[in-house]
């Protein structure tokens, strides 16, 4: 089993539409969560952390699941400019590294 | 602050042949790291430092090698080039373990 693993998409869906990825984990230690968002041919930036209680930016809800190990992203009402890669990213520990998701595409569609 | 800079941009390299990627950041970060991503693979970590002085390998160091003399500079240097290596790598660097890491724009690389 991957460690971090996220369903790859495209996720095709009309602006206005609201939208939910999850991403699963493997690594029951983890303690730390985030999802970031890449644009085409550009770097990766952070989107949000996600914490334990889950929590809310504007549109964007984020929650986790320690007991299933997942995470979850909610967009609501979307914007053309949300089209994008977003990445789910786990870190175990301390110094660890973070780890990864391949990523899932939305694409918002007019 | 400039953040996270990379250079070069781009870079064409024939088998054999021995290159350094430049990676430096102006915002006192002692953590950085050295990810490549490829199509279907995500972003996979090839070496990282906690600091000057200390570095570690990731998940993929063959063919790398990277040192760490300064908290500003993390260069990851290609012994000899393959096409293996064909992929566009990101630097980036956080402040601590559990902050936000910010990425260079990355260097598209390609070997013939």
């Amino acid at each position: 089993r991957k460690e971090v693993e996220q369903d790859p998409g495209p996720f095709n869906v009309p602006e206005g539409a609201t939208v939910a990825f999850n991403c699963t984990y493997s690594n029951s230690a983890s303690q730390s969560f985030f999802w970031y968002r890449q644009d085409c041919r550009k770097e990766p930036k952070l989107l949000m952390s996600v914490y334990s209680s889950g929590n809310e930016d504007g549109r964007f809800t984020a929650q986790l699941n320690r007991a299933s190990q997942y995470i979850s992203l909610l967009i609501r009402d979307s914007k053309l400019s949300d089209s994008a890669t977003y990445l789910c990213v786990v870190r175990a520990s301390g110094n660890t590294p973070l780890v990864f998701g391949k990523g899932t595409r939305l694409s918002v569609i007019a | 602050n400039a953040g996270v800079t990379q250079t070069p941009k781009f870079q064409v390299l024939k088998t054999g042949q021995s290159m350094t990627l430049q990676c430096a950041q102006d915002m006192n970060h002692e953590y950085m790291s050295w990810y490549r991503q490829d199509p279907g693979m995500g972003l996979r970590l090839i070496h990282y430092s906690v600091g000057a002085g200390i570095t570690d390998q990731g998940e993929v160091p063959n063919g790398y090698n990277v040192s760490r003399s300064t908290t500003e500079d993390f260069p990851l240097r290609l012994l000899s080039a393959a096409p293996s290596q064909t992929s566009v790598y990101f630097c980036a660097s956080s402040s601590g373990p559990y902050n936000e890491q910010f990425f260079g724009p990355g260097t598209r690389l390609t070997v013939l």
